[in-house]
């Protein structure tokens, strides 16, 4: 099956400072989707994203499908942005999310 | 608009009992999905629902199990539960099976804890 992998696995953050998380995934993929799962383990939708750029707000989001990654940028970073950020694929033909293995990110005051 | 709820939010269950989660998917959506999160790792995906019939299984035992109601809403069992069964247990609404352009959206999720 596919592979997902991000990188960093841990980031720590003073407020007000820039990130960006990476995702690399090891074949083809007709869907990529980034969320963000707080404390409580609630996981939000970011991003759809299978190729080309997004923003919203301080979150943006770049995939680049012929070269299978995809990156997530935090400017100004907040405490509220505190938790794991997650990858997730869908290969073509099937019907399952395949999540990478997440970056803990921390941010401090 | 509600979005996926899922019920109970914690339970703690002891080995070999049986344990039944519930999951109502955001309002229009057709299709439910069923992911376990173990500590420290990314969700892995159990099985999807979708018109009543199970469409794809992951990597799970038949001790897994899962049931669509006629008003998308959807059971995860699970029977001779083991210590390793404890995790956060998260179900996922989409419109017509994860098609491309469909958003997937999370519920809260279930914490079971297994003793």
């Amino acid at each position: 099956g596919i592979q997902v992998e991000q990188s960093p696995p841990d980031l720590i953050l003073q407020e007000g400072a820039n990130s960006t998380l990476r995702c690399n995934f090891s074949d083809s993929v007709n869907n990529l989707q980034w969320f963000h799962q707080n404390p409580w383990g609630q996981l939000i939708n970011l991003f759809y994203i299978p190729s080309g750029t997004k923003q919203n707000g301080r979150l943006s989001a770049t995939t680049v499908a012929t070269e299978r990654y995809s990156l997530l940028y935090i400017s100004s970073s907040q405490t509220t942005d505190s938790g794991v950020y997650f990858c997730a694929v869908k290969e073509g033909g099937g019907n399952k999310l395949t999540f990478g293995t997440g970056t803990q990110l921390k941010v401090e005051l | 608009d509600a979005g996926v709820t899922q019920s109970p939010t914690h339970l703690i269950k002891t080995r070999g009992q049986q344990v039944t989660l519930r999951c109502s998917p955001k309002s229009g959506h057709d299709t439910v999905s069923w992911y376990q999160q173990a500590l420290g790792q990314g969700p892995q995906f159990i099985f999807q629902y979708y018109e009543e019939e199970e469409r794809q299984r992951g990597n799970f035992p038949d001790r897994f199990s899962g049931h669509q109601f006629p008003n998308y809403s959807s059971e995860l069992n699970v029977n001779a539960l083991l210590l390793g069964d404890s995790a956060l247990y998260l179900c996922a609404s989409s419109l017509d099976r994860l098609t491309s352009g469909n958003t997937i959206y999370f519920g809260e999720g279930s914490w079971l804890t297994v003793v």
